[in-house]
């Protein structure tokens, strides 16, 4: 099993809709969760991080966390073609400095 | 802002040369890591440092080292390029607490190995 799995994309949502994003882990232990977005050709970069659970949100964006069923998600409000990306989950590893990183799921937000 | 910078945004290598990645952070990080990242395979931890001088191995370290002799600079070093090295490579940096494991990212260098 993966540590960190995404649902597979893609993921084709219309302007203006919602475009909901899921993860889940495997490592109860872990206690810190990041989304970053991935444009193509570029690097990742942070879009939000979330340590407890409930919600988070940040302009268009929420991440939710529920840590007793071991997923978080992203929800892209009002999505926009530039939110057309690939968006990664990443969460701690307890006890290293290191995080695990799932495959990505890719977003296309057609106009 | 943090800021984390590579040497180079594109290279090319031929088989067999040796190959010098450099990675620069500013905001006094102890971590850093370099990745690679393959359609398909998504990231791959090759190496990481968590203090100057001190490094252990990622997921995939053949065929690559590293060094880190200070604090804000950390090398990844292809001994000899080959074919299948062929990648975008990504340096990433971080503060070593709990809930401070957040990475930033350098803009990576895409590798040709030809």
């Amino acid at each position: 099993q993966k540590e960190v799995e995404q649902n597979s994309g893609p993921l084709s949502v219309p302007e203006g809709a919602i475009a909901s994003l899921n993860c889940t882990y495997s490592d109860r232990g872990s206690q810190s969760f990041f989304w970053y977005r991935q444009y193509s050709g570029k690097s990742p970069e942070l879009i939000m991080s979330i340590y407890s659970n409930g919600d988070k949100e940040d302009g268009r964006f929420t991440a939710q966390l529920n840590k007793a069923s071991q997923y978080v998600s992203l929800l892209i409000r009002d999505s926009q073609p530039s939110d057309s990306a690939t968006y990664l989950c990443a969460v701690n590893i307890p006890g290293d400095y290191k995080l695990s990183f799932g495959a990505g799921t890719t977003v296309t937000v057609r106009a | 802002d943090v800021k984390v910078t590579q040497s180079s945004r594109y290279l090319v290598k031929r088989t067999g040369e040796k190959v010098f990645l450099e990675c620069v952070q500013d905001m006094d990080h102890e971590n850093m890591f370099w990745y690679r990242q393959d359609p398909g395979l998504g990231l791959r931890l090759i190496y990481f440092s968590y203090d100057v001088k001190m490094k252990e191995k990622g997921d995939i370290p053949e065929g690559y080292s590293v060094s880190r002799e200070k604090k804000e600079r950390f090398s990844l070093i292809l001994e000899s390029a080959s074919t299948n090295q062929t990648s975008m490579y990504l340096c990433a940096s971080s503060f070593p607490g709990q809930g401070e494991e957040t990475q930033y990212f350098g803009p990576g260098t895409r590798l040709l190995v030809l």
